[in-house]
């Protein structure tokens, strides 16, 4: 069965600064895998996705991410955060239909 | 060309009563898929659906919900007899094709009194 951990709960990080977002996954095959942001009360937005080819992906938002087979891995990064960015991102791993998610990491963003 | 639609975007009932919970899917979309999303968790699937099939419904609680997908108009989720363990958020997303990338709507935020 697939499944999806981001270890950190909670990032705080100064408007202008650097971000990145830990994502590990367990799954048998090679995987399809996600990451979507939620503002609050919002849906979701798909940031990226991965399904295969280069391991770096481009996002929208000026976001990218980095899949590594061998820790099996896709964090997500952003070289500079804007107060828009404070949002709660979700790693998913896709089997054929079925997003399994991570319980997400909550971003805040200060000044 | 508008994304998923859900309505009601809140819901509030009484232990008992009943919940529907609709979504549109995007133009040209015939695969909805729910989720749920209890309180500080990541969501979970429950249904994936076909125009008036059910495809999976591996992660829908066995007793009081149902899921439908008719040949025209929204697909529901409808939940009996609410608890107060049934309060969360449910998403729908759509697709074109089964494995498609998926879309999701704004969901819809469920409180059990």
């Amino acid at each position: 069965a697939q499944s999806v951990t981001q270890p950190d709960i909670h990032i705080t990080v100064s408007e202008g600064a650097s971000l990145e977002l830990r994502c590990n996954y367990s799954y048998g095959a090679t995987p399809y895998l996600f990451w979507y942001v939620q503002s609050p009360g919002q849906g979701l937005q798909l940031l990226l996705k991965y399904f295969s080819g280069d391991t770096l992906v481009q996002g929208i938002k000026g976001f990218e991410a980095e899949f590594k087979r061998s820790q099996s891995s896709f964090n997500l990064r952003k070289p500079s955060v804007h107060w828009s960015d404070a949002a709660e991102y979700f790693c998913a791993v896709g089997d054929d239909y079925k997003l399994s998610f991570g319980a997400g990491t909550t971003v805040t963003v200060r000044a | 060309n508008a994304g998923v639609m859900q309505n009601p975007r809140h819901l509030v009932r009484r232990r008992g009563q009943e919940a529907r919970l609709r979504c549109s899917p995007m133009k040209g979309h015939s695969h909805v898929y729910w989720y749920r999303q209890l309180p500080e968790e990541g969501l979970k699937f429950m249904v994936y659906l076909q125009k008036e099939n059910i495809i999976d419904e591996s992660g829908m609680p066995k007793e009081r919900f149902s899921a439908e997908f008719p040949k025209e108009g929204p697909s529901i989720l409808r939940i009996q007899q609410v608890v107060r363990g049934d309060s969360a958020a449910y998403f729908c997303a759509s697709t074109p094709g089964r494995g498609d990338t998926q879309y999701f709507g704004p969901g819809t935020r469920l409180t059990v009194l």
